[in-house]
């Protein structure tokens, strides 16, 4: 079965600086998506980026990128310009792709990073 | 679009009682989803419904059963609560062709069992 690791129960920063959360995965599947959702006090879950395990590219989405490394199963999110509303619970979630036989099946979460931002 | 809609919001149960919680949502998609998350945990699959009429149990099945009503409604059920089902519940829902596999979530039920 897969598992997701999330090492860092806290990180803290300042405003404006950057952040790297840590994440790493054990699979046997050669195809799967990669996630970053953020949980902020609301409780609402959010997806912030996605990777595709075929993809070597980084993905990117505005101030949010990831530094995907295959081999070493690790999945690491960089916020850049952090600001007060980036404060939150931060998961990574794994899932089969359909080519793996995992056309539908849910996501498997790591246990969560709780981001501070200091202002 | 409300999305994905969950009722109740909170409940507190004692041991042994039963109920039901309640998902739905509005964007046509096929594929649906229960997980628990309890405190300093990711969310764990409880139960699936890749499909309308079809179930499978995840990582954390026991002491629950679903329905998938229709295609707009999936159900969870506590036939006998007990403490270790304290926890707050999210329903999920995605389609194959949602924009980066996006799985959208409900904004949760917080359930207390004393």
């Amino acid at each position: 079965a897969q598992t997701v690791t999330q090492s860092q129960p806290e990180m803290s920063v300042q405003e404006a600086e950057t952040v790297t959360l840590s994440c790493t995965y054990d699979t046997s599947e050669s195809d799967y998506y990669l996630f970053w959702y953020k949980q902020p006090p609301s409780r609402q879950m959010i997806l912030v980026i996605r990777q595709e395990a075929y993809k070597q590219q980084n993905a990117t989405e505005n101030r949010f990128s990831v530094n995907f490394q295959k081999a070493a199963k690790s999945f690491s999110l960089k916020i850049s310009d952090s600001q007060l509303g980036d404060a939150a619970m931060y998961f990574c979630a794994y899932r089969r792709g359909m080519y793996s036989g995992g056309g539908a099946d849910g996501l498997t979460f790591g246990k969560g990073t709780h981001l501070i931002i200091q202002p | 679009n409300a999305g994905v809609t969950q009722t109740p919001k909170f409940q507190v149960l004692k041991t042994g009682q039963s109920m039901t919680l309640q998902c739905a949502q509005d964007m046509n998609h096929n594929s649906m989803y229960w997980y628990r998350q309890d405190p300093g945990m990711g969310l764990r699959l409880i139960y699936y419904s890749a499909s309308e009429g079809t179930t499978d149990k995840g990582e954390v099945p026991n002491g629950y059963n679903v329905s998938r009503l229709n295609k707009r409604e999936f159900s969870l059920r506590l036939e006998s609560a007990a403490p270790s089902q304290t926890s707050v519940y999210f329903c999920a829902s995605t389609t194959r062709r949602a924009r980066r596999d996006e799985q959208f979530f409900g904004p949760g039920t917080r359930l207390t069992v004393l």
